[in-house]
Order: C-alpha cells, then structure tokens, then sequence
C-alpha cells in the first residue's frame, strides 16, 4: 500500500455542486494532516489542517477517519476558481519526513 | 510580511554540472524542508533541516545535500546532474520542526536539465 494515496481524477464539476476527496494513508501513527491547493505551475498553499477530527473553514470541510485511515475535504457550492490539483500531506509519524499524495484535479464547469 | 522566498526561479543546466538553490524562510520560522516535484506528482521529499541539522532525510541519492544557516536560510546542491533531476524545486518553512506544525511553501526554483 501507498503510504498516501489520492484520486488524481479529474472531477469535472458544474459551479455550484459539492465535491469531495478522499486520501488514504498507511501509517496508523500519523497524528496531523495537512491539504494543500495547487495552481498551474504554482507552489502549493495551504489550505486546512487536520490534527483530530475534522476542521471548517467556510465552504471547505476536512475530516479524519483513524479507523479506516483515510481523510477527506469537502468543497460545497463550488467556484470556477475553486479549479486546481488538491494535494494530501501526512507527516510520518515521529520522523520529520512528510508525503505529499499525487493530487486530485478539480476542474468546476460554468 | 514576506513569505518564503527562493532562488534562482529559473535554472538551465546540463548534464554533470553542479546547482546551488537557495531559500529563505518566513521570518520567525526556525525549520526549512526541501521538495522535489516532477509534473503529475506530488511533492517528494527531500531534506528537513532544524536549527542547522538534518532533522529528516528523503530518499534521494547522495548527490543531493543541503545545510542551513545560522539566520535560518538554507541550501540545496545537486552534484553531477542527471536529466532527470529536471523538476521544480520546493522549499517549505515552518515553525518548528516536527509533522505537526504547518509548512508553507515558496515559489520553488524550475529546473531544467539538458
């Protein structure tokens, strides 16, 4: 098994729909989780962090499921410039490595 | 404030050369992590870098090193370019070191191998 692994799609979503992605992860010690919005050619910016079970920010939702291992981010009445690669990140563990997912590709439709 | 900022943006060189890239973290920021992404991928990880030491190590050849400087600023080097070490290059900054403190990334340098 991946040690994060993502959906790379694309969605192709019309404005206005709610989407969601899931990202599975393999290390049950993983206590933090981080995802990330990615433009074209861009850096990637943080968009939530994760470190119980969920967290909201305005139309984005993120929740943990440590039982299945597994975390998702919900996009509710989506927008054109919601359009982007969607990334996951686990730290592993105790180690200071992080794994980044290959990203899920949202593309919303007018 | 500034974010993390890095340099060069843009980088051509050839097989077997050598490459320094460099990065500044967010001020107040004590930890730098270094990334490769190649297109379609996610960000690899590369090195975590905590008050001058290595605090994590990716799996990367040997020709990768990095080192950070007492103001927290901090350097990759490539020995002996490979074509496929063509990527862009992504530094992160955080807090702390430690998976639990947010990064925040920089522009990244794109490199090109030829």
């Amino acid at each position: 098994r991946k040690e994060v692994e993502q959906d790379p799609g694309p969605f192709n979503v019309p404005e206005g729909a709610t989407v969601a992605f899931n990202c599975t992860y393999s290390n049950s010690a993983s206590q933090s989780f981080f995802w990330y919005r990615q433009d074209c050619r861009k850096e990637p910016k943080l968009l939530m962090s994760v470190y119980s079970s969920g967290n909201e920010d305005g139309r984005f939702t993120a929740q943990l499921n440590r039982a299945s291992q597994y975390i998702s981010l919900l996009i509710r009445d989506s927008k054109l410039s919601d359009s982007a690669t969607y990334l996951c990140a686990v730290p592993n563990g105790g180690y200071q490595k992080v794994t980044f997912g290959t990203g899920t590709k949202l593309q919303v439709i007018p | 404030d500034a974010g993390v900022t890095q340099s060069p943006t843009h980088l051509i060189k050839t097989r077997g050369q050598h490459v320094t890239l460099r990065c500044s973290p967010i001020s107040g920021h004590k930890s730098v992590s270094w990334y490769q992404q190649v297109l379609g991928q996610g960000p690899q990880f590369i090195f975590q870098y905590y008050e001058k030491e290595e605090r994590g190590r990716g799996n990367f050849p040997d020709r990768f090193s990095a080192r950070q400087f007492p103001n927290y600023s901090s350097e990759l080097n490539v020995n002996a370019l490979l074509l496929g070490d063509s990527a862009l290059y992504l530094c992160a900054s955080s807090l702390e070191a430690g998976g639990v403190y947010e990064q925040y990334f920089g522009p990244g340098t794109r490199l090109t191998v030829t």
